[in-house]
């Protein structure tokens, strides 16, 4: 069965960095990407960028240009959100999905979330 | 960026209604569009791919489809546990973006 389990929630003051870790099971974990998502509270759903897992090749959201990196570990399968220069506006749960293949570019698989609270 | 538009943002429904949720895309963006459903507290889970292919282990009453840049996503009969939030995304071009979401509550 596939899974992908994220780190547990974190507090952050403003100018920190996070990052966030989420580990594949269950598949072949070079197959596939990485896509990263946030919803602030209340809000919809925002996407952040995706990683592939066989290139290493990302592409990121331009809201976060400069200011995120996604890496993976294959040893490990297991994915990597960092975000830095955390504002405020940062607060949020942070998703890590599945990326499937070129001909359905979909999100199938979910992680659980990793709550963000920056704050002073 | 494309813009995705969902309608209604939120509606009242009750068991067993036919409920029909439409996302039109600003642009062109094919078949590459997908549906998610996010209950409170939990995280999204993928409902349909490429605008009408149901993802494995979801129930039949959920369907997809499209017209040009405007996509539907139809439950046939609605049961207590598909009171949910339900999001269109494009995958065409990056950014992927998604709508708004409409709420789907109880009547």
């Amino acid at each position: 069965q596939v899974h992908l389990v994220q780190s547990g929630a974190e507090m952050k003051k403003p100018g920190a960095s996070v990052k966030v870790s989420c580990k594949a099971s269950g598949y072949d974990f070079t197959n596939f990407g990485i896509s990263w998502v946030r919803q602030a509270p209340g809000q919809g759903l925002e996407w952040m960028g995706w990683i592939s897992a066989y290139t290493g090749i990302t592409n990121y959201a331009e809201n976060f240009q400069g200011r995120i990196t996604l890496t993976t570990e294959t040893s490990t399968t297991t994915a990597y959100m960092e975000l830095r220069s955390l504002t405020f506006d940062d607060t949020a749960v942070y998703y890590c999905a599945r990326r499937t293949s070129v001909t359905t570019l979909c999100m199938d698989v979910w992680g659980q979330g990793t709550t963000v609270t920056v704050s002073s | 960026d494309i813009q995705m538009t969902q309608s209604p943002s939120s509606l009242s429904a009750s068991v067993g209604d036919r409920v029909t949720i439409t996302c039109r895309a600003s642009q062109s963006i094919s078949n590459f569009l997908n549906w998610y459903q996010q209950k409170p507290g939990r995280a999204p889970k993928s409902l349909i791919y490429s605008a009408s292919n149901l993802q494995s282990g979801v129930p039949s009453r959920f369907s997809g489809s499209a017209s040009g840049t405007d996509f539907t996503l139809t439950i046939s009969s609605l049961q207590p546990e598909d009171f949910a939030t339900y999001y269109c995304q494009q995958s065409f071009n990056t950014p992927w973006t998604f709508g708004q979401g409409t709420k789907v509550e109880i009547k």
